[in-house]
């Protein structure tokens, strides 16, 4: 079984440019997380699909980032216009409706965003 | 609301020696706690998981883990360690029978020598 993906596995923008960030999560699993990692700072949640449903983006910064998820399948994380502080390692993550007492949530490697 | 402490950024030992990697956390519910190790230029790996059954909790490569409920405390362990546990690892925290969003905590980087 093919474990989740995220492409670009690094990436470097200009300020002002824009990046998308893509992840394929567990083929089955309808849950789907954004985490990102800035310098020095705990991993910290952006959001949650259900399917392709919006579940929770409390963790959206602001109104710069934009994620999708068309179709239930893979998920893009865009970022227009980049700023130096979105810098950092943006993780996806996935895991099935219900299993069991608890979700595990399985990590891609993370994409390595540098802002110049 | 749940937080989570690592009480050490940086822990080295010798290899072969025990690891304590040390954790409190804070959880207005009914918590889940797991251990979650990266290794260089790899993703999350969990490590070991606690929720709600045992308090004592066995993971990968020797690893183990206690939850103590009075101490709110989830601390890490190894007997003997080894040069491939180099590594970091996050302490984190979710509620327990939900697919909530996980709180990690800052991060512990263990350094093994010889």
């Amino acid at each position: 079984e093919a474990g989740v993906t995220q492409f670009p596995s690094h990436s470097v923008i200009e300020k002002g440019q824009t990046v998308t960030l893509r992840c394929d999560p567990i083929s089955g699993h309808d849950n789907l997380y954004w985490y990102r990692r800035v310098m020095g700072k705990e991993i910290k949640f952006l959001l949650h699909f259900v399917k392709e449903s919006k579940q929770d983006e409390s963790g959206m910064p602001n109104n710069r980032f934009l994620a999708e998820r068309t179709g239930g399948t893979y998920s893009t994380l865009k970022v227009q216009p980049a700023e130096l502080e979105d810098s950092g390692v943006y993780f996806c993550a996935s895991s099935k409706i219900r299993t069991s007492e608890y979700y595990e949530q399985y990590f891609g490697p993370g994409t390595r965003l540098t802002v110049t | 609301a749940q937080s989570v402490t690592q009480l050490d950024s940086h822990v080295s030992v010798s290899e072969g020696t025990p690891v304590l990697l040390r954790c409190n956390y804070s959880s207005s519910y009914s918590p889940s706690l797991f251990w979650y190790v990266q290794h260089p230029n790899k993703g999350l790996q969990l490590l070991l998981k606690y929720t709600s059954a045992a308090t004592l909790v066995k993971g990968i490569n020797g690893f183990e883990a206690e939850f103590k409920k009075s101490e709110t405390s989830f601390h890490l362990t190894k007997p003997s360690a080894h040069m491939s546990d180099a590594a970091e690892y996050f302490c984190v925290v979710t509620i327990t029978g939900t697919a909530s969003k996980l709180t990690f905590g800052t991060g512990t980087r263990l350094q093994v020598t010889l």
